[in-house]
């Protein structure tokens, strides 16, 4: 089924250590992004890419890094964790078309640092 | 930068009571609009959508909202809500970001709706 794929989907990690999440989608849409989703604040733009080769910073991007090497993958990494990088992280991507906004999420990842 | 706001925190309600949820958004230019639900433990799942055209806009599961550029809100409504309604709601704005070209959707913080049997 064509969709966002997000690995994994629960990981606990120790404050200081580092993971990549990855972001996969077969849709060959042109944006993708990554968001976090903590109680009461909604969902938080990290970073984005508009094509392959691109990144940028979204509202609250410290702390993680992104890579878009291939078109279809977005990467996500936490160099050294902190514990107030507990929380849902949500892909995203979507389409270039002008009149296609329509986003498609991936399932989440449930991320602990202790 | 675009922001939206959602007034209610948590709403309950009975069943058979009627749902209109709240959201406001910053942004004065062309912007598409969205509701998303998140029912418990899962992933988000859109409930409705605003491009263009008629501002009134009727989504899945009973919900429809109503787009006033006026006032730049983009209301949730149903009629009569079920227990199964019960979950987390997001509206969220599809529109330039401050200093950039390139469109992002940006969220409220969500609105929990508790509906008791």
């Amino acid at each position: 089924n064509a969709g966002v794929t997000q690995t994994p989907k629960f990981r606990v990690l120790k404050t200081g250590q580092s993971m990549t999440l990855l972001c996969a989608q077969d849709m060959n849409h042109e944006y993708m992004y990554w968001y976090r989703q903590d109680p009461g604040m909604g969902l938080r733009l990290i970073h984005y890419s508009v094509g392959e080769g691109t990144t940028a910073k979204g509202e609250v991007p410290d702390g993680y890094n992104v890579s878009r090497l291939k078109k279809q993958n977005f990467l996500l990494g936490l160099e050294s964790a902190a514990p107030s990088q507990t929380s849902v992280y949500f892909c995203a991507s979507r389409g270039s078309a002008v009149n296609n906004y329509g986003y498609t999420f991936g399932s989440g990842t449930r991320l602990t640092v202790v | 930068a675009q922001s939206v706001s959602q007034h209610n925190h948590h709403v309950i309600l009975s069943e058979a009571a009627s749902l209109e949820l709240g959201c406001n958004y910053s942004y004065g230019g062309t912007v598409n609009l969205f509701w998303y639900v998140q029912y418990p433990g899962q992933h988000l799942q859109l409930l409705l959508k605003y491009f263009s055209g008629d501002p009134l806009v009727k989504g899945i599961k009973g919900f429809e909202a109503e787009f006033i550029k006026s006032k730049f809100s983009f209301n949730l409504r149903k009629p009569s809500v079920q227990w199964s309604d019960t979950a987390e709601y997001f509206c969220a704005v599809n529109a330039p970001r401050s200093g950039a070209g390139s469109y992002q959707l940006t969220f409220g913080k969500g609105t929990k709706l508790s509906v008791i049997p």
